[in-house]
């Protein structure tokens, strides 16, 4: 079966420091998405792209966030300045179709730890 | 936003038994999908059920969608080792980005 992948499994970085975590969605697919999930806690949305721009973003999703699809492949989250609570795994998805069963298909996710 | 509440949080069962957990809300759901999570993996798609009172098998999985589209229940039948993980339920939202809302999830253990 076709897979997301995202680099680096694990990123570790100080406070302050800018961060970018880079996913390689489907290659057929259209919409990718951002979620991140803070250990012991929900699985939140933090943004959808589709057609290169945002189509929706959480209020998690503040001016320290960006997305890019610098190029047919590559899907990338940018945090420009980290704080402590960025700390979660965060995972990429792709989705083919906007219909209601189309499976969204979710990367392994990067680990980010802000020390 | 449509708050997910799932429960129980955590279960633990030896292999054989049979198990139902639960995801409930106030709101109206257009449809709402089941993953499964396990450690260090992204959550994975078991089902998508949109319509009230739909019943899906997958296997010895059965997932029920209430009459009313507010609540949904996941059954595991002969529970096995291998169905151990996180199980998340997730309503997907009807505006344009198709965000998912998650559940907090059920810790299950099933042990041999």
């Amino acid at each position: 079966e076709p897979e997301v992948t995202q680099t680096p499994s694990h990123q570790v970085t100080q406070m302050g420091q800018e961060v970018i975590l880079r996913c390689v969605p489907i290659s057929n697919h259209l919409y990718f998405y951002w979620y991140r999930q803070i250990l012991g806690q929900k699985v939140e949305f933090l943004v959808s792209f589709y057609n290169n721009e945002i189509s929706e973003k959480s209020e998690i999703f503040d001016d320290q966030f960006s997305v890019e699809r610098p190029d047919g492949s590559n899907f990338t989250l940018k945090i420009r300045s980290t704080k402590l609570e960025d700390s979660a795994m965060y995972f990429c998805a792709s989705r083919d179709r906007l219909a209601t069963n189309e499976k969204l298909f979710f990367g392994s996710g990067t680990q980010l730890s802000v020390l | 936003t449509q708050l997910l509440e799932q429960s129980p949080q955590f279960l633990s069962i030896q292999e054989g038994e049979n198990l139902t957990v639960y995801c409930n809300s106030s709101s109206v759901f257009s449809s709402l999908q089941w993953y499964r999570q396990e450690p260090g993996e992204g959550p994975v798609l078991l089902v998508t059920v949109v319509t009230g009172g739909e019943v899906k098998k997958l296997k010895r999985l059965t997932f029920q969608f209430g009459d009313a589209r507010k609540d949904s229940s996941l059954h595991i039948t002969a529970a096995q080792p291998g169905d151990t993980g996180l199980y998340l339920c997730a309503a997907l939202g009807d505006n344009a980005g198709n965000m998912l809302t998650f559940g907090g999830g059920t810790r299950l253990m099933v042990k041999p």
